[in-house]
């Protein structure tokens, strides 16, 4: 079947403008997870999200990012009043079950490159 | 608090060139431990895992093994080639959070 897929690959705006990045997981898949990878940088985790508990919003690093879920499958992410540092990849995984189960694999979208100007 | 440091990059090798990017990690419990590549212009994507002290992950040729008294998940190759290409990523699971080192690029020359 189709792995996670994420929407735009690419996508520049103006400093001050409101993004959405959309993530599709596999079908299927229970657990959700947004990531952020700054050049240089490891993954920085963002949000959680497992079938219909409240998301782990710990890894948001401002009151600007925020993201939710519908339905248990698709999620945005909704980076607002864009600022320069936001400029990163920003990742979405899935797995089938929660991440108490340690040895969960996750699997990983290829990535919305973000680039504010 | 846990957490994964891996090995600085970038690394160059000759292609059949031995391979060691060194993972350590500090975790309270009994974590899983990941190895993750990311191909360029890929996302990442699981090489090997293992979930329980002396447990050897392995694929594509590429071995790590879950070291306890070391706290170490190095991985390693014995002869690269230039598809080896990639970003490695370290990670650890708690069972409560997931955690990644920053990533060692390693590039392969024929």
């Amino acid at each position: 079947g189709a792995g996670v897929s994420q929407s735009p690959s690419n996508k520049v705006t103006e400093k001050g403008k409101d993004v959405e990045l959309r993530c599709d997981p596999i079908s299927g898949h229970t657990a959700l997870y947004w990531y952020r990878q700054s050049l240089g940088q490891g993954l920085e985790f963002l949000i959680y999200f497992q079938g219909n508990s409240a998301p782990d919003k710990s890894g948001l690093p401002s009151d600007r990012f925020s993201a939710e879920r519908t339905g248990g499958s698709v999620s945005t992410l909704t980076i607002q009043r864009t600022q320069q540092e936001d400029s990163a990849v920003y990742l979405c995984a899935s797995s089938l079950r929660g991440r108490e189960l340690s040895w969960n694999e996750q699997f990983f979208g290829p990535g919305t490159r973000l680039t504010v100007l | 608090g846990d957490s994964v440091t891996q090995m600085e990059g970038p690394v160059t090798l000759s292609e059949e060139a031995c391979l060691t990017i060194n993972c350590t990690y500090t975790a309270t419990g009994y974590p899983s431990l990941f190895w993750y590549v990311q191909y360029p212009g890929e996302g990442l994507q699981l090489l090997l895992k293992a979930t329980k002290a002396d447990d050897k992950g392995s694929n594509k040729g590429f071995e790590a093994t879950y070291r306890k008294e070391t706290t170490s998940f190095h991985l390693e190759k014995g002869s690269v080639q230039v598809s080896d290409s990639a970003v490695y990523f370290c990670a650890l699971s708690t069972g409560n959070q997931f955690y990644f080192g920053t990533g060692t690029s390693l590039t392969v020359i024929p």
